[in-house]
């Protein structure tokens, strides 16, 4: 089967640093992605890794470790627009279809 | 802006009737996906087009779903005998396709919300 573990909730304050962790078991896999999306609205990209790595962009950055099937996004300086899901998902089949994890609501409080 | 656009925006039908969900992908995108969300989830993906073609639709729940993309362009998801199980936001997203970070970006359009009565 195909499955993704994200935990549920998270909470920081502005101006602090949070990590999402997402764990992923999948029959194949090309690449880890993370989406952003605010309540009502449609996801947004935030970063791919194809890799092992970190991928910086900005504030956000991006972490893969293939052996571990284990990624994290790490969101720096937090805003309270920053408030919002954050979605993993897995490239899989052959690079044929994406699956999505549950998700990670994250509320930045002042 | 030319970002992916989906009509309707709001759906409401009868159990038992027939929906039609437009996309309109991002101009020269070549994959289009479609996705369903329910509230508090992730999306869950439904079919995977590479130009006109489906390249993969595991994830239709059933032969009640249908899509088709003829042009290469705009696609249809086609619902058949709506189930009140099939109330949803129906979410489209368009990618230039390709290796790398800018291929595997899709860009989502704002989704449909569909209600069965």
């Amino acid at each position: 089967g195909q499955s993704l573990e994200q935990p549920s909730e998270v909470t920081a304050v502005e101006g602090a640093i949070v990590q999402i962790n997402c764990t992923y078991q999948t029959s194949g896999f090309y690449g880890l992605s993370w989406y952003q999306q605010h309540d009502g609205g449609a996801p947004t990209f935030l970063s791919y890794n194809a890799l092992d790595g970190l991928e910086e962009t900005g504030r956000f950055s991006s972490f893969l470790s293939r052996s571990d099937s284990y990624g994290y996004l790490l969101l720096q300086e937090l805003q309270m627009k920053d408030s919002a899901s954050y979605f993993c998902a897995v490239r899989d089949n052959y690079g044929q279809n994406f699956v999505f994890g549950p998700g990670t609501r994250l509320s930045v409080l002042p | 802006g030319a970002g992916v656009s989906q009509t309707p925006s709001n759906k409401v039908t009868e159990k038992g009737k027939y929906v039609e969900l437009r996309c309109d992908p991002i101009s020269g995108h070549t994959a289009l996906y479609w996705y369903r969300q329910s509230l508090g989830q992730g999306p869950e993906f439904l079919i995977y087009f590479q130009g006109t073609g489906a390249a993969d639709d595991s994830g239709l729940p059933n032969d009640r779903f249908f899509a088709v993309r003829p042009e290469g362009s705009v696609s249809t998801l086609k619902i058949q005998r709506t189930e009140r199980g099939d109330s949803a936001v129906y979410l489209c997203a368009s990618s230039p396709g390709g290796a790398g970070s800018a291929g595997n970006e899709q860009f989502f359009g704002p989704g449909t919300r569909l209600t069965v009565l």
